[in-house]
């Protein structure tokens, strides 16, 4: 069985310009949660969608960030116009059924020059 | 607030020695308690995971967790680590009417020959 899958694993945007992340989740799950961990930090949680629902966004920065969990597809994080401080790793999780059970994807590091 | 505390960053032990990662928290409900693995550019992995029930709890790896509900204290033990162990460890907190986890800042841990 696959389990959560991102892409890409490495990103190297240029200030001003859009990053695009994408998150497949365990075959059969249904709950996509992000989190992002700055240097040196712990993860953050940042937003939990259900397909096409954000359910809690109370993480996400209020401009530039947003997210997606369409009917078919991976769930996307998009972020515009990047700055340094977006330089991070932006990680996945899944669950089946919602709740604290959330299995990891390896994460995507971006870079922002 | 909603905290978790991991007061080591660095921890240097050497292989075959005993090992306990400290995990302090602060939560207004009733908290799930999780421990993760992050190995050097990879995603993080479930060592172990507190919901109810015995305080003790058993996860991979031969790692071992003890939730004392009076100290905030959910600390990770390991009786005899192997140098395959060094990695950063990730004490997490959710619970409440909330799917997102709390994460620390992380213990890295070092094991020498």
């Amino acid at each position: 069985n696959a389990g959560v899958m991102q892409n890409p694993r490495h990103l190297v945007r240029r200030r001003g310009q859009e990053a695009r992340l994408r998150c497949s989740p365990v075959k059969g799950h249904s709950h996509v949660y992000w989190y992002r961990q700055l240097p040196e930090e712990g993860l953050k949680f940042m937003v939990y969608l259900q397909k096409e629902n954000i359910i809690d966004e109370s993480g996400m920065p209020k401009e530039r960030f947003s997210a997606e969990f369409p009917k078919e597809g991976p769930s996307i994080l998009r972020i515009q116009q990047v700055v340094r401080g977006d330089s991070a790793a932006y990680f996945c999780a899944s669950s089946p059924l919602g709740g604290l059970e959330q299995y990891f994807g390896p994460g995507t590091r971006l870079t922002v020059t | 607030a909603q905290s978790v505390t991991q007061p080591d960053i660095h921890i240097t032990v050497s292989e075959g020695a005993s090992l306990e990662l400290r995990c302090n928290y602060s939560y207004g409900a009733t908290p799930y308690l999780f421990w993760y693995v992050q190995s050097p550019g990879q995603g993080l992995q479930l060592l172990l995971k507190y919901f109810s029930g015995d305080t003790l709890v058993q996860g991979i790896k031969g790692f071992e967790a003890e939730f004392k509900r009076s100290q905030s204290s959910f600390n990770l033990r390991k009786p005899s680590v192997h140098w395959s162990d060094a990695a950063e460890y990730f004490c997490a907190v959710g619970g409440g009417n909330t799917d997102k986890l709390i994460f620390g800042t992380g213990t890295r841990l070092q094991v020498f020959p």
